[in-house]
Formats: structure tokens, sequence, C-alpha cells
């Protein structure tokens, strides 16, 4: 079975460019959540969906940051404008409804903003 | 306040060693889960094991084992006869609020260098 799909892998833009960050989610999950992995902080949620609907968007650092999920099948993060504070790695992850479903994360697309 | 300390940066270990990893956690929550992923050195994020906080029986999975004690609010990872491919940075996760919603908290995680 395929796992949690991003795109790209890596992505290198100039300071002020937009970034698009995408992403597949487990056929069947119905929860979705981007995460963000940096040395300073660490791993640290951003926003998750449930059914496509945002419910708890209080980690998105700023209103540069936005999220979509138009489908159960495709969510979108998109930067505008970058900085270069925003290099990271962003992960995306989904979700069974099982009560006891564990979170399976994508292989992350590392973003660097010079 | 919800907090997951993993108190060792990195352990380094000859293959064969066996090695714990150290998580305490924090949390006032009475029902909450425990996590612990590994990150290998391809970056992804690799699911091991949750744990529910009602069941406090250890887990034994091949060579990886997991002691969860609440009285001490840790779960600790073991890997036995330590393999070079072991080598990741392992991270222990708190479920945020009383459901397992996947709000994970992460603690700062724990590099582990396998030597052959």
């Amino acid at each position: 079975d395929a796992g949690v799909i991003q795109s790209p892998r890596h992505e290198v833009t100039e300071m002020g460019q937009e970034v698009t960050l995408r992403c597949k989610p487990i056929s069947g999950h119905n929860s979705l959540f981007w995460y963000r992995q940096t040395m300073m902080r660490g791993l640290e949620l951003l926003i998750y969906f449930n059914n496509n609907v945002p419910i708890d968007d209080s980690g998105m650092p700023e209103d540069r940051f936005s999220a979509k999920m138009p489908n159960a099948s495709f969510s979108t993060l998109k930067i505008q404008p970058s900085e270069p504070r925003d290099s990271a790695v962003y992960f995306c992850a989904s979700r069974g409804t099982g009560w006891n479903s564990p979170l399976h994360f994508g292989n992350g697309t590392r973003l660097t903003v010079t | 306040a919800q907090k997951v300390t993993q108190a060792q940066t990195e352990i380094s270990v000859v293959e064969k060693e066996d090695v714990t990893l150290d998580c305490v956690y924090e949390t006032r929550d009475t029902t909450y889960y425990l996590f612990w992923y590994k990150q290998p050195p391809s970056g992804e994020l690799v699911f091991l094991i949750r744990r529910n906080s009602f069941d406090e029986q250890n887990e034994i999975s091949g060579r990886y084992s997991w002691n969860f004690q609440k009285s001490t609010s840790s779960f600790n990872f073991t890997i036995t006869a330590s393999q070079v491919v072991d080598s990741a940075v392992y991270f222990c996760a708190l479920s945020k609020g009383s459901s397992n919603t996947g709000k994970l908290i992460f603690g700062q995680g724990t590099t582990l260098q396998v030597k052959p």
C-alpha cells in the first residue's frame, strides 16, 4: 500500500517567493496533519484537518502560512511570501478513523529559502 | 502543560550492545497516548509503537522493548543487541488532549549511533 506522499522532496526558493507543498494522504484516512521540523524547535504541529475541515490551526506561525484540503486525497501548505526562517523540513501525516490508529508520516519536504 | 523530555541528546554504542533510550513526560490528562518514532538518516518518520495510559504492560517486538511506568511518568525504549541499521534519531511523543487525535507533542529526540 502507498504511504503518505509528499512533493516535492526538496524545494529551494528565494525570499519573497511563493512556495506550495503538496500532500496525498493514505487512502481511507480521514485526518491529515502538517508538522514542521527545525533544529531550534524540533517537531511541531502546524495544522490538522478532520474530514477535510481544518480543526486546529493554532500552530500556524503567521498569516503568510495557509493550508487547504479541497478533497480527501489532497492537501497543500502554502507560504507567501517565504522568508529564510521558514527553512525547515515539512511533514505531512495522516491517520485512520480507528481510535487507536497511529499517525503515518510522509517523507517530508526539505524547504530552503535563500 | 504537556511536555516530553528526552534527556539523552546523543548515544553511541558498539554493535551488539544493548541500549536504552529514556523518555519522561508531563501531562494532566488522565487518559493519554505515548508513541515512539524512528527517523533514519534518509529523513522519514517511522512509527514504532503506541501505548495507552491505561495499559502499563510492557511490550516486546523482536529486539525492541518498551517499559511504561506511570508512577515515574516514563516510557523508555530498549534495543537489544543493537545493529548498525538501528542508527537513527528516535523521538518519543505524547498525544495532546484525552484522545488519540494525532496532535503529538514530541521530545527533542535522541540520536543513536551504532558503530560496527
